[in-house]
């Protein structure tokens, strides 16, 4: 399994708060990904980064914020969190970005609820 | 955005069935994967396809890219209780490295 961990892994927040997730890996791989799942949408894309410093948006970044400082770690931060920012949270990570025999590998996943 | 549209949503079958998930767009895409993904666990990816007409085996799983580039389909050989799980397709639009857009996903199950 690839060496990938988030943190929280549930949450339970209040309206109005921010909210940082992490997500650690231990593979050196240059692109990190931060997905939401919800309910008849499968995997949606919020951020992600191909390396240090270098981020984009995905399909559905508005009210997140992303930094990677280290290759390792990737955070994504609710500045104020919404209740239709409840959802189940991943990270994905992958060596090249999306060449023909890339493979994205997912972390375990955060639960956030935002009441 | 290209849009990748699952079907059926939800499969219920018997121990034995075959069966076939699709995954179509109306765009082209450079790769296609599938992946398999169990409650409380992160996605796992099952095979990419990246050659219009290509076609991969993995043991009882059959995967397909259509000639065009546009759709993929998933079909599974005497299916077992373990082939139970949600069924995602992603894709990579052309000129778009890095980025992939998935399909809601087929659940899938699978009873004795």
């Amino acid at each position: 399994d690839a060496g990938i961990t988030q943190s929280p892994r549930h949450k339970v927040t209040e309206t109005g708060t921010p909210v940082t997730l992490r997500c650690h890996q231990t593979e050196n791989h240059r692109y990190m990904y931060w997905y939401r799942q919800d309910p008849g949408h499968g995997l949606r894309l919020i951020h992600y980064s191909y390396g240090v410093k270098d981020t984009d948006k995905g399909e559905v970044s508005d009210g997140y914020s992303v930094s990677r400082s280290k290759t390792e770690d990737f955070l994504l931060t609710l500045e104020s969190a919404t209740s239709s920012q409840t959802s189940v949270y991943f990270c994905a990570i992958s060596e090249s970005g999306g060449g023909n025999t890339d493979t994205q590998y997912f972390g375990p996943g955060t639960r956030l609820t935002v009441l | 955005t290209q849009l990748l549209e699952q079907s059926p949503q939800f499969l219920s079958i018997q121990e034995g069935e075959n069966l076939t998930v699709y995954c179509n767009s109306s765009s082209v895409f450079s790769s296609l994967q599938w992946y398999r993904q169990e409650p409380g666990e992160g996605p796992v990816l099952l095979v990419t396809v990246v050659t219009g007409g290509e076609v991969k085996k993995l043991k009882r799983l059959t995967f397909q890219f259509g000639d065009a580039r546009k759709d993929s389909s998933l079909h599974i050989t005497a299916a077992q209780p373990g082939d139970t799980g949600l069924y995602l397709c992603a894709g990579r639009p052309p000129d778009s490295w890095g980025k992939f857009q998935f399909g809601a996903g087929t659940q899938v199950v699978v009873t004795p």
